[in-house]
């Protein structure tokens, strides 16, 4: 059973930082790319970032309002993804997602989900 | 805002047919993908591919589209079906990378 569980969540000052992770099982975590995803309450979804697989370099990529900001990393000995989050400004609250992404030649699509982490940025 | 346009709202009776429509006019022929998230949650994968079901979800979910469309069709309504629907499209071309619609949200009469 494909299993993504998020932790680390929890309320942290305007300008703080914050690291989040994501413990996978399952599934073959080394051969996956790993996004994150975002939900601020009562709102959409909202790609943060993505993580490809050693494969393909360990690349990153991220939304503009995260670039510079956050950071996502991962450890393929520990199956395990991480997003550093920098500089958080209250509109960073929301609860994260991170999510297994399928990717073929036509395009990416998340097969899991977590339950998700609620980051809290308040003064 | 989102570049994929989705209806804030849809709602439908029991037993009928709901139809979620998703705007994809500046991404060209991209694939579609359907995710469903009920309150408190996680969302979950509903369609791929435009129009290919996970394992595991009903034959009552079906999907398509046209190129500046992409729609969810759900047959035979239940009230087991009122929660948010987001559609997704991959974008290689730009930094956005990926773009989820703003949501559309099923209530069952």
């Amino acid at each position: 059973e494909v299993q993504l569980v998020e932790s680390g969540g929890g309320l942290v000052r305007p300008g703080g930082s914050l690291k989040l992770s994501c413990a996978a099982s399952g599934f073959t975590f080394s051969g996956s790319a790993i996004h994150w995803v975002r939900q601020a309450s009562g709102k959409g979804l909202e790609w943060v970032g993505r993580i490809r697989s050693r494969l393909n370099g360990y690349a990153t990529a991220y939304a503009a309002s995260m670039k510079g900001r956050f950071t996502i990393s991962r450890d393929d000995s520990e199956d395990t993804s991480y997003l550093q989050m920098n500089s958080l400004k209250t509109e960073d609250t929301a609860v994260y997602y991170c999510t297994k992404a399928f990717c073929s030649g036509r395009s990416c699509h998340y097969d899991y989900w977590g339950q998700g982490t609620l980051v809290t940025v308040s003064s | 805002s989102s570049l994929l346009t989705q209806p804030p709202s849809v709602s439908v009776a029991p037993g009928k047919t709901a139809r979620i429509t998703c705007g994809v006019n500046n991404f060209g022929s991209k694939s579609v993908h359907w995710y469903q998230q009920k309150p408190g949650q996680a969302p979950v994968l509903l369609m791929y591919d435009d129009s290919d079901r996970p394992s595991g979800i009903p034959e009552r979910f079906s999907g398509s589209n046209s190129g500046n469309t992409a729609i969810l069709t759900i047959s035979r309504v239940e009230a087991g079906d009122e929660a948010d629907y987001y559609c997704q499209v991959w974008d290689s071309v730009t930094d956005r990378i990926v773009v989820f619609g703003g949501g559309t949200k099923l209530t069952v009469l």
